[in-house]
């Protein structure tokens, strides 16, 4: 099994709404990571979770909140987010945080805030 | 700063033809590339990488190469084939050395034309 899978597809959301975004890899991978990308943009890196531990915040608000309940999922909570959040959510994961390991990439979350 | 960025924003390209999308980078401490491919919907996925000990590499119908003098590397794809649609991404190690992050440039979108 050499995915990534990621869950909901779409997602709708109002600015007082609490949300979740959820993501899951069964290869074993120690290093987790959760990107964000703007509509004809590069992803941008979010967080980065090594052994289910975090390792890097790149400066994100805290309306989302990462988690990595163990080594196979990991969840990105969102609460009181903006219109600008709206972008797809990406999810990847790598057998460990040394960045010369292939990244694999879920389908991502597209998620609107309203 | 993002210091990886392409050329051309868009490439037009006969099927059947090959296919060269070019990136720059600014810092000469950069030691790791990678190309990425994404597809309408999809997650990026990696295609092929090249450390800075070396001037190319070659993959199936794919070659990237690696100008250290002048900061620039390049993806061949060969025999260009309607599945080869998608926006390519050049990413690099960030060059601050931390090891869990990889910064993608702004991306090239690749049309075949029939």
């Amino acid at each position: 099994d050499t995915e990534v899978t990621q869950t909901p597809k779409h997602l709708v959301m109002g600015m007082t709404n609490k949300k979740s975004l959820k993501c899951e890899q069964h290869m074993g991978h120690r290093a987790m990571y959760w990107y964000k990308q703007k509509a004809k943009k590069p992803p941008e890196l979010m967080f980065v979770y090594s052994y289910e531990k975090l390792s890097i915040n790149e400066s994100v608000p805290s309306r989302f909140s990462p988690e990595c309940p163990n080594s196979s999922l990991l969840n990105l909570h969102l609460h009181a987010l903006q219109p600008e959040d709206s972008a797809l959510y990406l999810c990847a994961s790598s057998q460990d945080r040394d960045s010369y390991n292939e990244q694999f990439f879920g389908p991502g979350t597209r998620l609107t805030v309203l | 700063g993002e210091s990886v960025g392409l050329h051309l924003p868009t490439l037009s390209v006969q099927e059947g033809d090959n296919s060269i999308i070019n990136c720059a980078y600014s810092n000469s401490a950069s030691d790791y590339f990678i190309w990425y491919k994404q597809e309408s919907g999809k997650g990026p996925q990696f295609i092929i990488d090249i450390r800075s000990n070396m001037d190319k590499r070659q993959g199936q119908r794919v070659t990237v190469l690696l100008n250290k003098t002048v900061k620039h590397l390049s993806l061949q794809i060969a025999a260009t084939q309607p599945g080869d649609s998608a926006v390519y991404f050049c990413a690099e190690k960030d060059p601050m050395n931390r090891d869990d992050k990889i910064i993608f440039g702004k991306g090239t979108r690749l049309h075949i034309l029939p």
